[in-house]
């Protein structure tokens, strides 16, 4: 298995603009998790899928942040408009199969910065 | 309310020396207790985990880990350092559901 993959690995864009970031999860897993990691705050759990459902995203900073799961290979996480604060790295983990937290697999993250 | 306190930022060893890394967790109950490291530019890996089996965890890399209840600790050990073990250091604690907790993280320098 190729691991979790995310793309792009960089975005750098101008305030306001639409960012869409993309993960696939390990097959089989379902479980999935959207991170962000910033100096300031650590790693900040956004949102976590379970086949496909959201099932919390009290971490969505607010209401320009959106995350779907369309199917059980793809997940995005939208930032629209966005703004320099954003500028952080994303993550995408999933976990699985099943209940218990055997520990994630992560991916290598996309650095995004606002401008 | 449930933490994970990473007790050192920095730790700093030599080339073939032992490393520790301390991690203390509070919590209502006994939960899953893992190690994850991340090096630069990479996403975070599982080092080992703990989920109420043997106490002593064994994982990738020379890794170990403890876990003592009685002191609430699940500290992170190797013998002997590798330049390549230079990163960063993650304890995390699951409560259950998914209430997962990152501890601060430890960044240990190797030194030749």
């Amino acid at each position: 298995d190729a691991g979790v993959i995310q793309s792009p690995r960089h975005e750098v864009t101008e305030m306001g603009q639409e960012v869409t970031l993309r993960c696939k999860p390990i097959s089989g897993h379902d479980y999935l998790f959207w991170y962000r990691q910033t100096m300031m705050r650590g790693l900040e759990l956004l949102i976590y899928f379970n086949n496909n459902v959201p099932i919390d995203d009290s971490g969505m900073p607010e209401d320009r942040f959106s995350a779907k799961m369309p199917n059980a290979s793809f997940s995005t996480l939208k930032i629209q408009p966005s703004e320099p604060r954003d500028s952080a790295v994303y993550f995408c983990a999933s976990s699985g199969p099943g209940q218990g937290n055997y520990g994630y697999t992560f991916g290598s993250g996309t650095r995004l910065t606002v401008v | 309310a449930q933490s994970v306190t990473q007790l050192d930022s920095h730790v700093s060893v030599s080339e073939g020396t032992p490393v520790l890394l301390r991690c203390n967790y509070s919590s209502s109950y006994s939960p899953s207790l893992f190690w994850y490291v991340q090096h630069p530019n990479k996403g975070l890996q599982l080092l080992l985990k703990y989920t109420s089996a043997a106490t002593l965890v064994k994982g990738i890399n020379g890794f170990e880990a403890e876990f003592k209840k009685s002191e609430t600790s699940f500290h992170l050990t190797k013998p002997s350092a590798h330049m390549s073990d230079a990163a960063e250091y993650f304890c995390v604690a699951d409560t259950g559901g998914f209430k997962t907790i990152f501890g601060a993280g430890t960044r240990l320098f190797v030194k030749a």
